[in-house]
């Protein structure tokens, strides 16, 4: 069975501060790795994912996540947060057989000003 | 390109009620799934629908039920409402039914049981 772990229920960071956003994850078998973001009062969006190739994957808005296999991770990282990046994120995997993701408790990232 | 919507977007059912959500799928995309997703957790797998078949299930009764229409959209039926049923109900939708496509999500539906 597989699993995520987000360890930080919520990160706090000043705007232009660079943030990481933690995710380990539990398989047995080989997973694609996914992130998502959600404002309030709305559906899940995402923001980058990782397939297969390079390890390290970007959005369009800056942020970015590395897969690390021997640490099963993919940590979501951003070199300087904006207001609008206040929001809860959710890491999520799904195996190769079956198109469920599992997510996990989500991390609610707030930008101070 | 319409994106996936969700009806009603609030609900307030009596325990022990049944309550039906609706979801149009993105044009194009075949699949379906269906998330609960609990206040302050992460959503939950509920089930999936591929061309009209109920194709995967996460761990919930059988009082939680669906159906996929030829149209691709989705309905998710939920009996004998439980107070612990109070949560956001989000559906998503893929252009197929392998692993890796992105799953694009309606805004759901908070069904909140009194």
């Amino acid at each position: 069975a597989q699993s995520v772990t987000q360890l930080d229920s919520q990160v706090p960071v000043f705007e232009e501060a660079p943030v990481e956003l933690r995710c380990n994850y539990s398989s047995s078998v080989s997973v694609y790795l996914f992130w998502y973001v959600q404002y309030p009062n709305q559906g899940l969006q995402l923001l980058l994912k990782y397939l297969s190739g390079s390890t390290l994957v970007e959005s369009i808005n800056g942020f970015e996540a590395e897969f690390n296999k021997s640490q099963t991770s993919f940590h979501l990282r951003k070199p300087s947060v904006h207001i609008s990046d206040t929001a809860e994120y959710f890491c999520a995997v799904s195996d190769l057989r079956t198109d469920k993701l599992i997510f996990g408790t989500g991390t609610r990232l707030q930008v101070f000003p | 390109e319409t994106g996936v919507t969700q009806s009603p977007t609030h609900l307030i059912k009596t325990r022990g009620q049944q309550v039906t959500l609706r979801c149009s799928s993105q044009s194009g995309h075949n699949t379906v799934s269906w998330y609960q997703q609990a206040l302050g957790q992460g959503p939950q797998f509920i089930f999936q629908y591929y061309r009209e078949e109920e194709n995967g299930r996460g761990n919930f009764p059988p009082r939680f039920s669906g159906l996929q229409f030829p149209n691709y959209s989705s309905e998710l039926n939920v009996n004998a409402l439980e107070l612990d049923d109070s949560a956001l109900y989000l559906c998503a939708s893929r252009p197929q039914d392998r692993g890796g496509t992105e799953a694009f999500f309606g805004q759901g539906t908070r069904l909140t049981v009194v």
